[in-house]
């Protein structure tokens, strides 16, 4: 079974601009959380989908937005990028809520 | 909300030896308890999980222990190899009868396996 891939693996943007990531989960799962690492706050939850539905969401600004499709794949959304919003953005899916979680690889983003 | 404390945020150890990391977390409502071993470049691997209604669970090298009464929880690696160089990460999950809350990550743990 293929992993979870997150695309692009690498991306650099500027102060002002939106970006959206891309994750499609391992097959057969349902659940496809987000998850933001920088070195400061370490690994926060962003929010977290089931069957297209945004099931919970972690402390961020309404700039962070995501959505899931019928075949479980998810994409994330920043608008109006900040510098610190610099981070590597993770992705997990699981069989269903509360299961086991696995992560892809990541996007590396820079907002210069 | 969760809150995750682990220690040490550093740990050497000479090959061969055991490790141990260890957490605390806050919220009595967690009942679902992951291990992540993350390398360089790469996105955290599930390495072992507990969940609340266990108090010790083992594969392999490696252990998980968990004291409810107390909020705590423990990684246990015997037998340490270079491979097992890399930083680790506990994390808690919240459930209600509403769903899941999302993963509550500790800072992490640099284990170094010197030879």
């Amino acid at each position: 079974k293929a992993g979870v891939t997150q695309t692009p693996r690498y991306l650099i943007k500027t102060r002002g601009q939106q970006v959206t990531l891309s994750c499609s989960p391992i097959s057969g799962h349902r659940s496809v959380s987000w998850y933001q690492q920088t070195p400061g706050q370490g690994l926060q939850f962003l929010f977290e989908y089931f069957s297209e539905t945004q099931r919970n969401k972690g402390n961020f600004p309404g700039r962070f937005s995501g959505r899931q499709f019928s075949n479980s794949r998810s994409e994330m959304n920043v608008s109006t990028l900040e510098l610190g919003d610099s981070a590597l953005y993770l992705c997990a899916s699981g069989e269903g809520l509360n299961t086991e979680a696995f992560f892809g690889q990541g996007t590396r983003l820079t907002v210069v | 909300g969760e809150n995750v404390e682990q220690h040490p945020s550093t740990l050497s150890v000479q090959e061969g030896d055991s490790a141990v990391i260890k957490c605390t977390y806050s919220d009595s409502a967690s009942n679902y308890f992951p291990w992540y071993k993350q390398e360089l470049g790469k996105g955290p691997q599930l390495i072992i999980d507990i969940r609340s209604n266990v108090g010790e669970k083992k594969d392999q090298r490696i252990a998980v222990t968990l004291n409810k009464t107390a909020k705590h929880f423990s990684l246990h690696i015997t037998e340490t190899q270079p491979e097992d160089s890399a930083v680790y990460f506990c994390a808690a999950e919240p459930y209600s009868g509403g769903g899941a809350d999302g993963l509550t990550f500790g800072k992490g743990t640099h284990l170094i396996i010197q030879p």
